[in-house]
């Protein structure tokens, strides 16, 4: 079983949509969850760290469910500019080790 | 955050040879990795690397074949050996600045093994 797993997409939605995923993680000792954005062709950035209570930055809302160890991402009022592939990403306790889905691609169109 | 450049961006290299990418950082970080990211998947790390000790490799990833530099808290290099059509990948440096765990990538380096 994969550590980290996503839904793959391609979710494909009209501007100004919202559009929500999920990614499920195997080990309940994990303590830091991240949503990563990545380009095509770039390097993938820090969207947002996912906290316990959830986390909101502008339009995107993150949530973290221990219990059934899954990580959501919510976008609301979609942008083209939102078009990307996103990765969920978990470390361990007390280990800088990241572990990257494989990706969910989102296409925002006209 | 770090801003972070890689060296080469792209490189087209025969099979048996050798590639060597620098991965240089603006501030001074304890905390450097390796990664790679095979076309169409998620990225990979091949190796942990902190100043002032060896290297740590992830399983299916040996010094032989990747071995790492670490000279001081801003620079590292990783080398790809005897290069084979199978490690065309792109190989990405990242920093973790802070005690977050939040790490920050280098654009990195696109290698093609002909």
């Amino acid at each position: 079983r994969k550590e980290v797993e996503q839904d793959p997409g391609p979710f494909n939605v009209p501007e100004g949509a919202t559009v929500a995923f999920n990614c499920t993680y195997s080990n309940s000792a994990s303590q830091s969850f991240f949503w990563y954005r990545q380009d095509c062709r770039k390097e993938p950035k820090l969207l947002m760290s996912v906290y316990s209570s959830g986390n909101e930055d502008g339009r995107f809302t993150a949530q973290l469910n221990r219990a059934s160890q899954y990580i959501s991402l919510l976008i609301r009022d979609s942008k083209l500019s939102d078009s990307a592939t996103y990765l969920c990403v978990v470390s361990q306790t007390n280990d800088y080790k990241l572990s990257f889905g494989a990706g969910t691609t989102v296409t925002v169109r006209a | 955050s770090a801003v972070i450049s890689q060296k080469p961006s792209r490189d087209i290299c025969q099979r048996g040879t050798s590639l060597t990418i620098q991965c240089q950082v603006d501030s001074q970080v304890t905390m450097m990795f390796w990664y790679r990211q095979q076309p169409g998947q998620s990225l990979t790390l091949i190796a942990t690397a902190n100043q002032g000790s060896e290297a740590t490799y992830e399983s299916g990833f040996v010094i032989d074949k990747f071995p790492i530099s670490r000279p001081n808290l801003t620079f590292s290099t990783l080398t790809v050996s005897n290069l084979s059509p199978e490690d065309s990948s792109i190989y990405l440096c990242s920093v973790d600045p802070g005690s977050s765990y939040e790490q920050y990538f280098g654009p990195g380096t696109r290698l093609t093994v002909t």
